[in-house]
């Protein structure tokens, strides 16, 4: 079955980049599936950031593309996240999901990791 | 870009019907997927390509989608059905994901 989880600094301060990493395990992240991070800030709804495939193909939300990196590493079967100039607007719930071909719907998720941006 | 509408609350009593809709310009020729998050969780997958429930998604879980308007039925709903609910598409002319802002469904 597969599971992932999200690691990273749970506290960045503003202007500084945040970056996260998913791992992935009990499956193939070169396997035919894009890769994505998901957001939420406190009390709010969910936020599409992006999703990559793993031979490069990259789709990233409009409003985020300037600051947004989603990078894949086959080698230790993992994908990441760096969000540049973060501002408190930023601070969220940050989960990754494994997005199935097609780019329709999320199929497995993390449990998500709490990024705050404060000084 | 794409604009999904939910209502945001909505409460069922124990054994009753909660319908849950998610309105879309044409959203009827699109594939609808829906999420459970309950509190303190990451989401869930219950219905995908608007009417298929994944595996150990429960009966009482289904989806519709017509028009302008996507709809996730829960039957006979229990209070361990509580949770905000969200759809999402993908939408290709900006080849974007968007997800509604969500439903709160509360079992009275």
């Amino acid at each position: 079955q597969l599971q992932m989880q999200e690691s990273g600094p749970g506290l960045v301060k503003p202007s500084e980049t945040l970056s996260l990493t998913c791992i992935v395990s009990g499956g193939s992240i070169s396997s035919n599936y894009y890769w994505a991070w998901i957001r939420q800030p406190p009390g709010k709804g969910l936020e599409w950031i992006g999703s990559m495939y793993y031979s490069g193909r990259r789709y990233y939300k409009s409003s985020l593309k300037s600051r947004v990196t989603i990078s894949v590493d086959t080698s230790n079967n993992h994908f990441s996240l760096e969000l540049s100039s973060v501002t408190a607007t930023d601070t969220a719930m940050y989960y990754c999901a494994r997005h199935v071909p097609g780019r329709d719907y999320f199929d497995s998720w993390g449990q998500g990791t709490l990024v705050t941006v404060s000084s | 870009s794409y604009v999904l509408t939910q209502p945001p609350s909505i409460s069922v009593a124990p054994g009753k019907t909660a319908t849950i809709t998610c309105g879309g310009n044409r959203i009827g020729s699109k594939s609808v997927h829906w999420y459970q998050q309950k509190a303190g969780q990451a989401p869930v997958l219950v219905i995908y390509y608007s009417r298929e429930r994944p595996s150990g998604i429960p009966d009482r879980f289904s989806g519709s989608n017509s028009g302008n308007t996507a709809t996730l039925t829960i039957s006979r709903v229990e209070a361990g059905d509580e949770g905000d609910y969200y759809c999402q598409v993908w939408d290709d002319g900006t080849e974007h994901v968007e997800f509604g802002g969500g439903t709160k469904l509360t079992v009275l």
